[in-house]
Parts: C-alpha cells; sequence; structure tokens
C-alpha cells in the first residue's frame, strides 16, 4: 500500500525554525514530483512549493518564498520541508503530496503551531 | 493570477439527492489542469477528479466532472452518507490554486 507519512510538526516561537519530513513508501518516488500543501485551522487548502522529481526544478508560493525550503532525497525516499522565519500566519496543517495528475496520493499531515 | 469561486458555499441535501457543484474561474483555464477534491473532517483530502471529468483510482461513479472554459461543474448523482464533506476545485498549474470549497451537509 501506498503511503505518505510527514512528521516533524509542532510548536514554535514567531521567528522560529523547524524541519517537516515526509516519509514515503512502495511507489516509486525518484520519479514523481512532490508538493506540500498546508492548511490553515477551520481554512481552505494553499499549495506551497513542489519539487521535481531529480530536485532540478523547484517552485515557491509567494507567501513562502525566501523563507521555506523544499528538497529531497530519493535514496531515502524522503521529501522535506525547512520552515525558516516562521509566522503566525504560518500556523497550519502540513500535507506532502504526490504531484501526478493532481494531488493524487496524500499523507495524513502534521501540525504546525506558531505562537509565543 | 486566476482566482477560483465555487459555490454555494454550502449546500444542504439529503441522501439519495443529487449534488451539483460549482467551481468558476476569474479567466479561462485548461480543462487537462482542473481537479477535485473531497475532505472529511480530520482527515486529508482526496483526489476525486483529474482533467474536469477524469475520476481518480476507486472514486465510484456516482462523481462526474464536467466543464470548460472558467465554468466547472461536480456532481453527484445520488448522495451516500459518506459523501457529506467539504469538496474543493483547484487549477493544477501555475501556483495550483485551489477554491475556497465547497460543504456538503446533511439536510
Amino acid at each position: 500500500e501506498v503511503q505518505l507519512a510527514e512528521s516533524g510538526g509542532g510548536l514554535v516561537q514567531p521567528g522560529g525554525s523547524l524541519r517537516l519530513s515526509c516519509a514515503v513508501s512502495k511507489f516509486i518516488f525518484s520519479t514523481s514530483w512532490m508538493s506540500w500543501v498546508r492548511q490553515a485551522p477551520g481554512k481552505g487548502l494553499e499549495w506551497v512549493a513542489n519539487i521535481k522529481n531529480d530536485g532540478s526544478e523547484i517552485y515557491y508560493a509567494d507567501s513562502v518564498k525566501g523563507r521555506f525550503t523544499i528538497s529531497r532525497d530519493n535514496a531515502k525516499n524522503s521529501l522535506y520541508l525547512q520552515m525558516n522565519s516562521l509566522r503566525v500566519e504560518d500556523t497550519a496543517v502540513y500535507y506532502c503530496a504526490r504531484d501526478g495528475d493532481a494531488f493524487d496520493l496524500w499523507g495524513q499531515g502534521t501540525m504546525v503551531t506558531v505562537s509565543s | 493570477e486566476i482566482v477560483l469561486t465555487q459555490s454555494p458555499g454550502t449546500l444542504s441535501l439529503s441522501p439519495g439527492e443529487r449534488a451539483t457543484l460549482s467551481c468558476r474561474a476569474s479567466q479561462s483555464v485548461s480543462s487537462t489542469y482542473l481537479a477535485w477534491y473531497q475532505q472529511k473532517p480530520g482527515q486529508a483530502p482526496r483526489l476525486l477528479m483529474y482533467g474536469a471529468s477524469s475520476r481518480a483510482t476507486g472514486i465510484p461513479d456516482r462523481f462526474s466532472g464536467s466543464g470548460s472554459g472558467t465554468d466547472f461543474t461536480l456532481t453527484i448523482s445520488r448522495l451516500e452518507p459518506e459523501d457529506f464533506a467539504v469538496y474543493y476545485c483547484q487549477h493544477f498549474a501555475d501556483t495550483k490554486r485551489f477554491g475556497q470549497g465547497t460543504k456538503v451537509e446533511i439536510k
């Protein structure tokens, strides 16, 4: 069974940093574009960033550009999101998702709370 | 920047009824890049439709999608109890923007 499992969420103060991980099983991770998508409490979905299968292309939402860095390790079947200079408005559940015909596979999400 | 507007915000229906959800784009988009998702409370979204009208793996045929240009529709032919959820459309290109969602609730 194909699974994506995020980890690394937690409580952090404004201005702090956090690194999220997404472990991927079964499907051919190394041939897939991957994305991070977030959802603030009680709000809708917002795409954050994505990365090509070989890491050669990376794109970010304007809201996180310059603060977040997406990366991947195909040998470890893992996707990462380094989040720096965190703001209160970054509080959300963060999902990793496979970027296929659309976001066709999702993890269960990890909660990030930015608060003093 | 393309904005997707979903209507209605909330749809109150009974099991067995037909649900029609609308997604309108601020400018014409390719149907290739129009997707629909379902999200239940406390769960991750699930892909329902891609390419406007293609059902994702495992999605029952009571779900159908249609539309082109700026107007797209998700139809649930007969609502099952498990279909009561929030539905999002998405333009799966550029900034991969989502609509604000339509909640389908039990009447």
